[in-house]
C-alpha cells in the first residue's frame, strides 16, 4: 500500500540556519503530496503542496518540489526562525482521497 | 466562529465513563474525519463522513462511535475507553472541489484515561 517516510526528529537548529526536512513516498502512480505543520497545543495547518511531478509548493518562506524521480517532496527553508519550531508532517493522497501519513518531525530552532 | 472547532480541548475519564467530543466545522464542507494522534505514531485515520453517510471505518474499536447528524457537526462517543486509548483526537473537514480535497483540522482533544 501507499506509505510516507520522514526523517525521524528532532531536528535542531539555530536561528538563521538552513533546513531540509526529507520526506519520500511509496504510491501507486502520480497522487498529489503536502506538508502539514502542527505548532503546539494546535491543530494541524497545511504548510504547502504540489499535485503533480516537478510542482514546487511554497509559503512562508518553506518550499518542497515534487520528484518523482526519487519520489521525494523534501521540505526547505533557507533561514529558520524560533517561531518554526513545531512538528511537520508529510503526506500523500491515495487514489481514494485519503490522506497517508508520515510520522511526523518536530523541528527545534535555538536563538 | 471560523474553521473547525473542537470540544472539549482537554478531557479526563476513567475507564467506566461515557463521555462526547464534539467538532464544528463552519466551512460548508461535506466530509469529516476523526483522528487520534499518539505520540511517536503516525496519524490515524479512525472515521470518515461524506454528506453524514460513513464512508470508513479503520477497524476502530467499537468503545468509539461516531455520530454525524449534519454536515456540519460530528462526535465522538466515548464508553470504556483503555488507558491506550490516551491522545490527541483531531477532527477536519474538507470539500471536493475541482480536485482540491485539503483538510482544515480543528485544535484536537486531549483525551486521559485513567
Amino acid at each position: 500500500g501507499d506509505s510516507v517516510t520522514q526523517m525521524e526528529g528532532p531536528v535542531t537548529l539555530s536561528e538563521e540556519a538552513f533546513l531540509t526536512i526529507n520526506c519520500t513516498y511509496t504510491a501507486t502512480g502520480y497522487p498529489s503530496l503536502f506538508w502539514y505543520v502542527q505548532y503546539p497545543g494546535e491543530g494541524l495547518q497545511l504548510l504547502l503542496k504540489a499535485t503533480k511531478a516537478d510542482d514546487k509548493g511554497s509559503n512562508k518562506g518553506f518550499e518542497a518540489t515534487y520528484r518523482k524521480e526519487t519520489t521525494s517532496f523534501h521540505l526547505e527553508k533557507g533561514s529558520v526562525q524560533v517561531s518554526d519550531s513545531a512538528v511537520y508532517f508529510c503526506a500523500l493522497m491515495d487514489s481514494n482521497y485519503q490522506l497517508i501519513w508520515g510520522a511526523g518531525t518536530k523541528l527545534i530552532i535555538k536563538p | 466562529e471560523t474553521g473547525v472547532t473542537q470540544t472539549p480541548r482537554h478531557l479526563v475519564m476513567g475507564m467506566t465513563n461515557k463521555k462526547s467530543l464534539k467538532c464544528e466545522q463552519h466551512l460548508g464542507h461535506n466530509a469529516m474525519y476523526w483522528y487520534k494522534q499518539s505520540a511517536k505514531k503516525p496519524l490515524e485515520l479512525m472515521f470518515v463522513y461524506n454528506f453524514k453517510e460513513q464512508t470508513e471505518n479503520n477497524s476502530v474499536p467499537s468503545r468509539f462511535s461516531p455520530e454525524c447528524p449534519n454536515s456540519s457537526h460530528l462526535f465522538l462517543h466515548l464508553h470504556t475507553l483503555q488507558p491506550e486509548d490516551s491522545a490527541l483526537y483531531l477532527c477536519a473537514s474538507s470539500q471536493a472541489r475541482d480536485g482540491d480535497y485539503e483538510q482544515y483540522f480543528g485544535p484536537g482533544t486531549r483525551l486521559t484515561v485513567t
